[in-house]
């Protein structure tokens, strides 16, 4: 079964550091673009970063650029999210996707449930 | 930046049809991605490449793409569509990703 379960969530105070993780299965992890897109509590989808299947190319919306970092590692079939300096708009629910098509850079087929972060003091 | 416009929501009765739009600057020259979210789940997709259904999805649903807008079509909508629907692309480069405000279907 194809599958993405992410942890590493929680509560974190303003400026903080958390680091996310999301652990692939059922796939050829490392022949995928992989995505995080978040969901503020009551708002809509915000994409957040993008990165290749190499991990040479990194992509991140201007909201986290300088502050988060995306990275994988090909070994344990796993996707993390670094975030630094934490601000309470980026709490949120956060999901890791896959994105459908080995020569796509968006359009994401495959989603995990999500890992919540609640950034406040 | 780069934004989708999508209405906030659409309200249809049991066996009409509803339809989400999307527009955007870009969309005649990128691809877009429809995503269907229901409370406490992870999003969908259910359509891609503007009109492709993905795997499972019923084919009452369906996309359209005219210009810079492109179109979500529900027909004969029925109790469990009611959702929030977003739409996806990316600008001219392809890489940064957008989505859609999001709209939220009613069914009366």
């Amino acid at each position: 079964e194809v599958q993405l379960v992410e942890s590493g969530g929680g509560l974190v105070k303003p400026g903080g550091s958390l680091r996310l993780s999301c652990a692939a299965s059922g796939f050829n992890f490392n022949t995928y673009y992989m995505n995080w897109v978040r969901q503020a509590p009551g708002k809509g989808l915000e994409w957040v970063a993008s990165l290749s299947s190499g991990g040479r190319d990194h992509y991140y919306a201007d909201s986290v650029k300088g502050r988060f970092t995306i990275s994988r590692d090909s070994a344990k079939n796993s996707l993390y999210l670094q975030m630094n300096s934490l601000r309470a708009e980026d709490t949120g629910l956060y999901f890791c996707a896959r994105t459908q098509g080995h020569y796509d850079t968006f359009g994401y087929d495959v989603w995990g449930q999500g890992t919540s972060v609640t950034v406040s003091s | 930046s780069y934004e989708l416009t999508q209405p906030p929501s659409v309200s249809v009765s049991p066996g009409q049809t509803a339809r989400i739009t999307c527009s955007g600057d870009e969309l005649s020259k990128q691809y877009v991605y429809w995503y269907q979210q229901k409370p406490g789940q992870a999003p969908v997709l259910v359509i891609y490449k503007d009109s492709e259904r993905s795997s499972g999805i019923p084919e009452r649903i369906s996309g359209s793409s005219s210009g810079t807008t492109v179109t979500l079509t529900i027909s004969g909508v029925q109790a469990e569509d009611e959702a929030d629907y977003y739409c996806q692309s990316a600008d001219s480069s392809g890489f940064r990703v957008v989505f859609g405000g999001g709209t939220k279907l009613t069914v009366l």
